[in-house]
């Protein structure tokens, strides 16, 4: 069926890197933008970029420049995330999604979450 | 940005109640409205896409209108599995934006 697995659990000190994978399978690859968002622990949903498969093009929101990459190996359909210098702030929940042109770009399908806990 | 206003914030109510959730948008984003599910410990789940269109497999109690600026989720006949908070976002604009979420508990 179609889904998006992504990688397991983290903790991170802080001024450290992260990379999440969110593998696809169950559709094509590159035929859908994966979106990532994050949520910090009792908040809501943060948008932080897009990531074009076919293209590897990468559009991110303005807080994440220069901190953020979104990078993707189509050899095994999966998608990238990697956070720079990590603060207790980055401390969340990291999704993937899909995004479906015939939704209106709604997010159909979603990672099962990665949790992320920077602390030192 | 795009803000997504949400109202209220949390809510209570009661089986079999009719439950109605606002959105406003700070400029049109004609009908990219969607609306998500999300309970603990999960991830969010699509309800509701492009302010109105059910997606397939959710109850037909769900249902949304709106389009422009100001939006509505209702649930009608609430059930005690609708217990989760709820968001919407537009996908009118980069960035996407989501509204702050609306807590509802039976």
């Amino acid at each position: 069926q179609v889904q998006l697995v992504q990688s397991g659990a983290e903790v991170k000190n802080p001024g450290a890197s992260l990379k999440v994978s969110c593998k696809a399978s169950g559709y094509t690859f590159t035929g859908y933008y994966i979106q990532w968002v994050r949520q910090a622990p009792g908040q809501g949903l943060e948008w932080m970029g897009r990531l074009d498969p076919k293209s590897g093009d990468a559009r991110l929101a303005q807080n994440f420049q220069g901190r953020v990459a979104m990078t993707r190996d189509t050899s095994i359909n999966t998608a990238y995330m990697e956070l720079t210098s990590l603060g207790s702030d980055d401390t969340a929940v990291y999704f993937c999604a899909r995004d479906y042109s015939y939704y209106g770009y709604a997010f159909d399908i979603w990672g099962q979450g990665t949790m992320v806990s920077v602390s030192s | 940005d795009i803000r997504m206003t949400q109202s209220p914030s949390s809510l209570s109510a009661s089986v079999g109640d009719r439950v109605t959730i606002t959105c406003r948008a700070s400029e049109t984003i004609n009908t990219f409205l969607n609306w998500y599910q999300q309970k603990p410990g999960k991830a969010p789940n699509l309800l509701i896409y492009t302010a109105s269109n059910l997606r397939s497999g959710v109850p037909s109690r769900f249902s949304g209108s709106g389009s422009g600026t100001d939006f509505t989720l209702t649930i009608s006949n609430l059930q005690p599995e609708d217990i989760a908070t709820y968001y919407c976002q537009q996908t009118y604009k980069t960035p996407r934006t989501f509204g702050q979420g609306t807590k509802l508990e039976i």
